[in-house]
């Protein structure tokens, strides 16, 4: 059964910044590139950014609001994907999914509360 | 960016009933749509890819449609397990973008 479980949001004051972990499993992880998506309180999802595998290249992609802030990087011999965030705003407050895919989101996690706040 | 705009934002159908749902791009996407469903609480599940393929696992009443800038979602007979948020989603280019959502509620 594949399960994607994400760890380390939390409370954290503008400008600083947070690492939220992905940690998979039930598929080979190295095989599938991970994304993860976002949604604000009571709003709409936004997509965060990818990093394909390895096969292709381990690239990442990042929405405009996010680039130069946010690194997406992966640990495949932990099967562990992770979202760096730097220099965060209050608008980047929301719940973050980790989902499996760069294109499409065929399994997520229950996603895990970053607040933005100070 | 590609801009999604869902249609209506609210949706009342009774249990039983057929509901369809419309999702129109600012440019067109051609068949690079998906649609995912969104319990209160729960992350979102794929339903449809390819604008018109069901992902594993979703029954036969969920059918989808469409190309270019207009697609559909249909549940043809409500469940009380279909009452949800529902997102269409381009992957034509990116960055991939999300409709604002559609609620069915029941009626």
């Amino acid at each position: 059964e594949v399960q994607l479980v994400e760890s380390g949001g939390s409370l954290v004051q503008p400008g600083r910044s947070l690492r939220l972990s992905c940690s998979a499993s039930g598929f080979t992880f190295g095989d599938y590139p991970m994304s993860w998506v976002r949604q604000a309180p009571g709003k709409g999802l936004e997509w965060v950014g990818f990093i394909r595998n390895k096969a292709y290249g381990g690239t990442t992609q990042y929405v405009a609001s996010v680039k130069g802030r946010f690194t997406i990087s992966r640990d495949d011999s932990k099967s562990i994907a992770y979202l760096q965030m730097n220099s965060l705003k209050t608008e980047d407050t929301a719940v973050y999914y980790c989902t499996r895919g760069d294109v499409l989101s065929d399994y997520w996690g229950q996603g895990t509360l970053v607040t933005v706040s100070s | 960016e590609i801009v999604m705009t869902q249609s209506p934002a609210t949706l009342s159908v009774s249990p039983g009933e057929r509901a369809t749902l419309s999702c129109r791009a600012s440019q067109s996407v051609s068949t690079n749509l998906a649609w995912y469903q969104q319990k209160p609480g729960q992350a979102p599940r794929l339903l449809i890819y390819g604008a018109s393929t069901r992902a594993t696992g979703i029954p036969a009443r969920f059918s989808a449609s469409g190309s270019g800038t207009e697609f559909t979602l249909t549940i043809s007979s409500l469940q009380s397990e279909d009452f949800a948020f529902y997102y269409c989603q381009q992957y034509d280019k990116w960055p991939w973008t999300f409709g604002q959502g559609t609620k069915v509620e029941i009626k």
